[in-house]
């Protein structure tokens, strides 16, 4: 039971354009979320998070919106860069705050931004 | 080193034989969580340590699996007989506490023939 879903295996966009990825979920247990980015041979490396009680958390160029009622997340990139290319993952955690380390990810998708 | 690191980078071994796995996480992170990632998957939960408490083990599929933390430091991963279902990317973090896991070593590639 895939509780976490990232439903496009890849994605590719054109250098300054925006990268739109998305995230869904069916544990409404689930309050924490964070996406991870991971370069080929290097272990994902933590990008940015939201927590249950916000729908928006921005970073730079990089924003996570949360939509509850949809169960649905997704990490925009403005602008994108080539170096943006990599595999990003959503990962969830329950009771925040508590359950620490212990997330469920989804599959990855594979971001290819162009130059 | 200032990351976390995990040795080796690659094993490949034979069906039914033991391997162990080791981390060495970053220096004063008292939270240690062993991933594993399997071809095409998302990375899945293993185990996890925090401080002096007990270890979550609920994410080892299998009594063959096994983790220990010696001196709040360095972590070894052990798995017995291994199958070739085992294969993946294993791959260990660290952190301070709190949640999500901000540093990951590299991982060790299993490979079970």
């Amino acid at each position: 039971d895939q509780q976490v879903k990232q439903n496009s295996p890849s994605l590719s966009v054109q250098e300054g354009r925006i990268s739109i990825l998305n995230c869904d979920y069916t544990n409404s247990m689930f309050d924490y979320f964070l996406w991870y980015k991971k370069y080929p041979a290097e272990g994902p490396t933590f990008l940015i998070s939201i927590s249950s009680i916000k729908d928006k958390n921005e970073d730079g160029r990089f924003t996570v919106f949360l939509n509850k009622s949809a169960k649905h997340l997704s990490l925009h990139i403005v602008p994108s860069q080539p170096g943006d290319s990599a595999v990003y993952f959503c990962a969830a955690s329950e009771d925040g705050g508590t359950s620490y380390g212990k997330l469920t990810f989804g599959q990855g998708t594979i971001l290819t931004v162009h130059p | 080193g200032a990351g976390v690191s995990q040795s080796p980078s690659n094993k490949v071994t034979e069906k039914g034989k033991d391997v162990e796995l080791r981390c060495d996480p970053i220096s004063g992170h008292t939270a240690l969580y062993w991933y594993r990632q399997s071809l095409g998957q998302g990375l899945e939960f293993l185990i996890y340590f925090q401080g002096n408490s007990a270890p979550d083990k609920s994410g080892l599929p299998s009594d063959r699996f096994s983790a220990e933390r010696t001196g709040g430091s360095v972590s070894t991963l052990t798995i017995q007989r291994t199958q070739q279902e085992d294969s993946a990317v294993y791959l260990c973090a660290s952190s301070l506490g709190g949640v999500g896991i901000g540093f990951f070593g590299p991982g060790t590639r299993l490979t079970v023939l």
